[in-house]
């Protein structure tokens, strides 16, 4: 049973690009969220998918973050004109609609040069 | 709103010790999970206990134990005769219900132990 994958690993880009990450959650885990996390805090929620629906966002992601989880399988997030302050791990977790413990993937470090 | 308090910020212990990490939460829900989660330096965070709020019995697992009480609204993580692998940092978690039956997860600061040999 493969657990929740996320891709890239890391990502370097300068201020001003777009960027997007994915996730590949637990294939039979219909929950999906995203999180950052800066060095020294703990995650912070961003966003949560039903399926295909997303749900829930938080104030933290503003209008140059987007994120959408088609087919209600792997999700996408993406943001644009990256600015330096979005330098930070991107996780992304998933969950079953019976067990409430979220399961996280290995994280997308970003770096914004 | 609620808020998870983990007010060790770093602890150092040497191997064999016990230790304990505490975890103090805030919530006006009735009905609310708390979690325990470690991220070892490689990042990943791993999930090692739920609890939720009808139930105040603690629990044991190998060298974990976990004490929750409601009174003092504290749920903390005790890991007995410490090892080195047990060096990462600690998070504990509140479930907060978002709309449509979600699950957020509101996380504490972190707890850094350093396990010495």
């Amino acid at each position: 049973d493969t657990g929740v994958s996320q891709d890239p690993r890391h990502k370097i880009t300068k201020r001003g690009q777009n960027v997007t990450f994915r996730c590949d959650p637990i294939s039979e885990h219909n929950r999906l969220y995203w999180y950052r996390q800066t060095l020294g805090q703990g995650p912070e929620f961003l966003t949560y998918f039903q399926n295909e629906a997303q749900l829930e966002k938080s104030r933290l992601l503003s209008d140059r973050f987007s994120a959408e989880r088609p087919k209600g399988s792997f999700s996408t997030l993406e943001i644009q004109r990256t600015e330096q302050g979005d330098s930070a791990m991107y996780l992304c977790a998933s969950s079953s609609n019976i067990a409430y413990e979220q399961y996280f993937g290995p994280g997308t470090r970003l770096t914004v040069t | 709103a609620q808020k998870v308090t983990q007010a060790q910020t770093e602890i150092s212990v040497v191997e064999k010790e016990d230790v304990t990490l505490d975890c103090v939460y805030e919530t006006r829900d009735t009905t609310y999970y708390l979690f325990w989660y470690k991220q070892p330096p490689s990042g990943e965070l791993v999930f090692l206990i739920r609890r939720n709020s009808f139930d105040e019995q603690n629990e044991i697992s190998g060298r974990y134990s976990w004490n929750f009480q409601k009174s003092t609204s504290s749920f903390n993580f005790t890991i007995t005769a410490s090892q080195v692998v047990d060096s990462a940092v600690y998070f504990c978690a509140l479930s907060e219900a978002l709309d449509n039956y979600g699950q957020n997860f509101v996380f504490g600061p972190g707890t850094r132990l350093s396990v010495l040999p």
